[in-house]
């Protein structure tokens, strides 16, 4: 089955600054790659996905680039906000048969310091 | 903006009993999940549904779990003998295609 490794596990930044998350998957048949943001307490929201007929995605301050190739996937957050202080997952998928089962990474702890 | 809602909020349960988790996924949503995660680790899929029935299942989803889709607007997991190693936050999803899951607040499960 699909693995997903995600580094850093956390990662403080200070306010304005950049934050990147990277992500690696195992199984070359994947074709979604989301990412998800969890609040404390909360369930996780998707922020962002892309296809792997695409290579970069952009959507103001966020943006997710993917290497087929290579398989890894990354998640990019410009002028950091202290309400960017989350729990990332990535997650991957690979569309076989039935619905979509997602494989997620182990997180990624931000810290936006104000 | 229609949502995920998933009841309890919290359940409390003595280990070897039963427990029914319930979620309302949202309503022209075809594809329905239910996903794990214990305090502190990731997100693991448990198994999804379509079509009314079962799509895939983890090695997770064991002959103690089984889902239902009772009467077309509810997703249920059912945990038939709880386990300490049960206890984690349960978290459904549903999503109109194979495309953007959409997840509810999650139910945490705390088995004695």
């Amino acid at each position: 089955g699909e693995n997903v490794e995600q580094h850093p596990s956390t990662l403080s930044v200070q306010e304005g600054d950049s934050a990147v998350i990277k992500c690696t998957y195992s199984d070359s048949a994947s074709n979604y790659f989301p990412w998800y943001k969890q609040e404390l307490g909360k369930g996780p929201q998707l922020i962002i996905d892309i296809r792997s007929n695409v290579g970069e995605k952009k959507d103001q301050r966020i943006a997710v680039t993917l290497n087929k190739t290579a398989k890894h996937f990354s998640l990019h957050i410009t002028e950091t906000q202290p309400e960017d202080s989350a729990v990332y997952f990535c997650a991957a998928s690979g569309g076989g048969a039935g619905a979509n089962n997602l494989f997620f990474g182990t997180g990624t702890r931000l810290t936006v310091i104000p | 903006e229609p949502e995920v809602t998933q009841t309890p909020s919290h359940q409390v349960t003595q280990m070897g009993q039963e427990v029914i988790l319930r979620c309302v996924p949202i309503s022209n949503h075809l594809y329905f999940y239910w996903y794990r995660q214990i305090l502190g680790q990731k997100v693991e899929f448990l198994v999804s549904f379509y079509n009314n029935e079962i799509s895939e299942k983890s090695e997770i989803f064991d002959d103690q779990f089984s889902v239902e889709r009772p009467d077309g607007s509810n997703f249920t997991l059912k945990i038939r003998s709880t386990k300490l190693e049960d206890s984690a936050m349960y978290f459904c999803a549903s999503s109109e295609d194979r495309g953007e899951q959409f997840f509810g607040p999650g139910t945490r499960l705390t088995v004695l």
